[in-house]
């Protein structure tokens, strides 16, 4: 079945410990996306690529690092500068003709 | 700039009965606009969209909703709700072509026995 797959699904670090989410599609999709949840604020767009080896900045990309080497994959970074990380993060991607995006099933990172 | 404002932060709905949740939104091109659920701990998945069209959309799980251009909404609604149906649920934003989502924060729904 085609999707998007998030590993871990739920992760524990330690306070100044950079610490690398995974998210794999294979819907051949285009566009990959990174967002923080926090409880109350929605969803918050932290970095998206629209292509290989490109990427951009959304809202709140201070203190995390992405990279696009494969189009199927766009792992998000939590480095240390990242004042707090503990969050649930979704990963999404889209085909470009629109915006509609699908959603992985998230990874919740506590950082203790 | 573009934005969804989703008025409600909880709504409580007995059983059985109807539902109506609001979404307004402000976006200077033609807009594409979404409806998503979300269940504790899971990801969004995807209620219904209108990208032109018929205003009055139908979804899964017998959601629909309506766009009005005059009033810059798109309500969602539900004719007789279902237990199942607690969850949060996010109005989003976009156009065509690559355009990000603008999310509004979300309303979590309740359903009372």
């Amino acid at each position: 079945d085609g999707g998007i797959t998030q590993s871990p699904k739920y992760l524990f670090r330690k306070e100044g410990q950079n610490v690398t989410l995974s998210c794999e599609q294979n819907l051949n999709h285009d566009a990959m996306y990174w967002y923080r949840q926090d409880p109350g604020q929605g969803l918050r767009l932290i970095y998206y690529s629209q292509i290989v080896n490109d990427f951009q900045k959304g809202d709140i990309a201070e203190g995390y690092s992405v990279s696009r080497e494969k189009k199927e994959s766009f792992p998000l970074t939590v480095t240390s500068a990242q004042k707090n990380p503990t969050a649930f993060y979704l990963c999404a991607s889209s085909e470009g003709r629109s915006s509609e995006a699908f959603f992985g099933q998230g990874t919740r990172l506590t950082v203790v | 700039a573009q934005s969804v404002t989703q008025p409600d932060i909880h709504i409580t709905v007995s059983e059985g009965a109807s539902l109506e949740l609001r979404c307004n939104y402000s976006y200077g091109a033609t807009p594409y606009l979404f409806w998503y659920v979300q269940s504790p701990g899971q990801g969004l998945q995807l209620l219904l969209k209108y990208f032109s069209g018929d205003t009055l959309v139908q979804g899964i799980k017998g959601f629909e909703a309506e766009f009005k251009r005059s009033q810059s909404s798109f309500n969602l609604r539900k004719p007789s709700v279902h237990w199942s149906d607690a969850a949060e649920y996010f109005c989003a934003v976009g156009a065509q072509g690559f355009q990000k989502l603008v999310f509004g924060t979300g309303t979590r729904l309740l359903v009372s026995p």
